[in-house]
Parts: C-alpha cells; structure tokens; sequence
C-alpha cells in the first residue's frame, strides 16, 4: 500500500535496553522527520533527512540515532532507553521544495519501564 | 528559533456553532507557511488547513477558515457549523521557507470537544 507506515505500533522495552522504531515510505518522498509528542509538549522534532545518507538534529536529539541508506526508510534507534523516552513516536515525509506538506505515520506508543 | 504557542489547552463547543482555535508565532522569517493539523482518537495526524505568508489572501477549506495577521504574528482557525467528528487535538505549525527541509515547529495543542 502506498503511504507511510510505521512499526511497531505499540511497544513496551526495558530501561537500558536498545529498541529500532521502523518507517517507511513509498513516496520516494525526499524529507523524512522524526517526532515524539508528550502531553504539554506538543510534537517535537528529533532528527531529519534531506536525502540518502543525510541527517541532521532536530530540538530533541539526545539519547537517539538514526540513519538513511535507503531513500524509503529512516529507522530510529534509542540507544540505551531511558523512562523519559516513554511516548509517542511520528514519523514524516515530504517532497523536497516549496509544497512543504507532510504526512505523517499512525505513530508508535513506546513505553519503557 | 521559532516558536508556537496556542493558549487555550481545551475548548468546549455545542454540536453547529462556531469556534475559534487561537495561535501565534514568533519569527524573524519574512516568508513561511503555516498549518493547522487535526488528531483525532486515531492519533492520526491530518492536514487541515496551510497557509503562505506571501499570501495575504486567508485560506478557506470547507467549514474551515484562517485568519491570518502577519503583522501580530497570529494564525487562528475557524471551524463553523462544528460536528462531532471536529473533535480532536488541534495543532498549529509553522515551518520555514526552505523546502520544509527543517520540519515542522508545533504549539502544544488545542483539545477541542464538540458536545451534542
């Protein structure tokens, strides 16, 4: 199907464990973003993709790591999971240039106890 | 460093009426675009309504309306004639004009209830 997908949608992990939350999307989209939402907060952007193999921070990047070798899929990773690492996850993407809408995952719920 | 504050944590508004979600934003960008995203239960977040700042003209989709003021830096939605199915977190964003390539910067929300 075409869009942007997720996975998992929900998942509980342990402190200090590593955990991967999986995006894809079929697009070929260049943009692609990673958000959490918290209560009182809002979403927040984590890091983003201009393209393949480029990366940057967003307002949140501690304690999380991604990469894009292909153009479709832009995992992120907690390293070391922490409580405060509880919530919700969003994936985005959108077309490179001036048309800056994005569409947004289902989200994933993380909860690390 | 943008930044988008929506003052009104929750609004609670009778089934037909009209409602206004209030946003504002502090920039020293001269052009953006602004959003109104919708999330309903589903956690799906959907586009409502965009906004060009080059565009004085406010943006109209269906019962959905702006009232932009670039000047107070303001960017409120209009939803008339609500439904039930208007229920949900409302977000206002605002992105700078370099393709969307720095993302979205988003208030906390509006949580918007419509009462039958």
């Amino acid at each position: 199907d075409a869009g942007i997908t997720q996975s998992p949608r929900y998942k509980i992990t342990e402190t200090g464990r590593q955990v991967t939350l999986m995006c894809h999307q079929t697009w070929s989209h260049s943009y692609m973003f990673w958000y959490r939402q918290d209560l009182g907060h809002g979403l927040r952007l984590i890091y983003y993709s201009a393209a393949a193999d480029i990366t940057d921070k967003g307002e949140v990047p501690d304690g999380y790591v991604v990469s894009r070798s292909k153009t479709e899929n832009f995992p992120l990773t907690l390293e070391s999971a922490t409580r405060s690492q509880t919530s919700v996850y969003f994936c985005a993407s959108s077309l490179a240039g001036e048309n800056t809408e994005a569409f947004f995952g289902q989200g994933t719920r993380l909860t690390v106890v | 460093a943008q930044t988008v504050t929506q003052s009104q944590p929750e609004m609670s508004v009778q089934e037909a009426e009209t409602v206004t979600l209030s946003c504002t934003y502090d920039t020293s960008e001269n052009n953006y675009y602004l959003f109104w995203y919708k999330q309903p239960p589903s956690r799906q977040m959907i586009l409502v309504i965009r906004q060009e700042a080059y565009k004085q003209q406010n943006a109209t989709e269906n019962r959905f309306s702006v009232n932009f003021q670039k000047a107070a830096k303001s960017f409120s939605l209009k939803i008339s004639d609500s439904q039930l199915g208007d229920t949900a977190m409302y977000f206002c964003a605002f992105t700078p004009p370099r393709g969307g390539a720095d993302g979205l910067t988003f208030g906390k929300g509006t949580h918007l209830i419509i009462q039958p």
